[in-house]
Order: structure tokens, then C-alpha cells, then sequence
């Protein structure tokens, strides 16, 4: 059981190249995360998809775009990036478990923009 | 949208002492408050949750409270040891929405 998978682990982009971080989970979770974790700002949330067909912004969308391609997987793509856009990023799916929703966290993709 | 406010960002204490972590939420209708552990280069990973409808909740040396009238919540970690370093985080979500986390809380412990 594999849980929640990330690639790549590592990435370096130059300024205005694009790529996509691609994610899946195995726990056939319903709701899937994008965060993203910077020094001191703690893990802010890009944007989540409560279920398969539906995306919502969260605190911090803009330039990242995500499709939840189906139930297992949910990528985030970065158009054009950008330094600002230098960070750890982290995947996570979630179960409502007795109407609560424990999140799972992949290993983290960290990105470099420079 | 809800606001977590998370204190101290840092926290250092010595080995057996107790640590408290508090956060604040600024939605009422949130109704799930988990608290997670990140050690260096890992992922964080869930150590302790409570719901709205309870007002404390203990496993082993890990407790945390919850005031729903003042809208805070507090992780508590009794005889802490070297293993319990690591950042913390606390986070709230209203039932079938994304969890929203503080800031985190940088905890040394020290032999």
C-alpha cells in the first residue's frame, strides 16, 4: 500500500518554464490537496478537489492551475514559473473517517526556480 | 475563509518538561481540529485530532483541548523527549472541506 506518491521529488525550473507535479493515491480517498510549505509560513493551501470533477481555489492559487484527471490522481501545473514559486510542495488525500478528514501527506516535491 | 493563528512559532524546553502549543480559528462553523508532527525532511503526519463536539481528548503523553466559545485549541506533550523535536502543526476545516494550518511550532528538546 503505497499511500499517497509525488513526483518528481526534485525539480529545478528556470524562470517562465513550465511542468506539471503529478500526484496519485491508492487509499481510494475522495478529496485530494495541493499545499505548499515555505519557512515560517507554515503549509498553505493552493487548491483541493472535495471530489472527483470538482477543483476549488484555496489561499494561494495564483499561477498554478490543477486537474483531477480521475479518483486516484490530481496534478498541479505551474505555467509559467516563477522564483516566488520556490517551495516544498506537498500532496495529500483525505477520508472522511466518523465525519472528520485525517489528510494523508505524500513525501514532498521540492522546486527550485531560478 | 478560516484563519488559523498558531503560537509560539518556537519552543524549547528541557527533556521531561511539558509543552504547550495554542492555536486560534477564526470560523466558527469548523468543526475538526487535527494536530500534525513534521520531522526533518518528512512528511507531516497526524498525531492527535479532536472534534467539535468534544472538549478534550488524550493519547499517552499527546492531550488536546478545545474551547469552542473562545475558539482555540492547545496541544499538550507531557515528559517530552529528544524524539518529540520536530514542528508542529494545527490546523481546522469545516466537515468535507480542506484543512487550513497554522503556521507551525518549532519544538527542541533538549537532554
Amino acid at each position: 500500500n503505497a499511500g499517497v506518491t509525488q513526483t518528481p521529488k526534485f525539480q529545478v525550473l528556470k524562470t517562465g518554464q513550465s511542468m506539471t507535479l503529478q500526484c496519485a493515491q491508492d487509499m481510494n480517498h475522495n478529496s485530494m490537496y495541493w499545499y505548499r510549505q515555505d519557512p515560517g509560513m507554515g503549509l498553505r493551501l493552493i487548491y483541493y478537489s472535495a471530489s472527483e470533477g470538482t477543483t476549488d481555489k484555496g489561499e494561494v492559487p495564483n499561477g498554478y492551475n490543477v486537474s483531477r484527471l480521475n479518483k486516484r490522481e490530481f496534478s498541479l501545473r505551474l505555467e509559467s514559473a516563477a522564483p516566488s514559486q520556490t517551495s516544498v510542495y506537498f500532496c495529500a488525500s483525505s477520508t472522511l473517517r466518523g465525519g472528520d478528514t485525517e489528510a494523508f501527506f505524500g513525501q514532498g516535491t521540492r522546486l527550485t526556480v531560478v | 475563509g478560516e484563519n488559523v493563528e498558531q503560537h509560539p512559532s518556537t519552543l524549547s524546553v528541557q527533556e521531561g518538561d511539558s509543552a504547550v502549543i495554542k492555536c486560534t480559528y477564526s470560523d466558527s462553523a469548523s468543526n475538526y481540529f487535527p494536530w500534525y508532527k513534521q520531522e526533518l525532511g518528512k512528511r507531516p503526519q497526524l498525531i492527535i485530532d479532536i472534534r467539535s463536539n468534544v472538549g478534550e481528548k488524550k493519547d499517552q503523553r499527546i492531550a488536546v483541548t478545545l474551547n469552542k466559545t473562545a475558539k482555540h485549541f492547545s496541544l499538550h506533550i507531557t515528559e517530552t523527549q529528544p524524539e518529540d523535536s520536530a514542528v508542529y502543526f494545527c490546523a481546522a476545516s469545516i466537515t468535507r472541506t480542506a484543512l487550513i494550518f497554522g503556521k507551525g511550532t518549532t519544538l527542541s528538546v533538549s537532554s
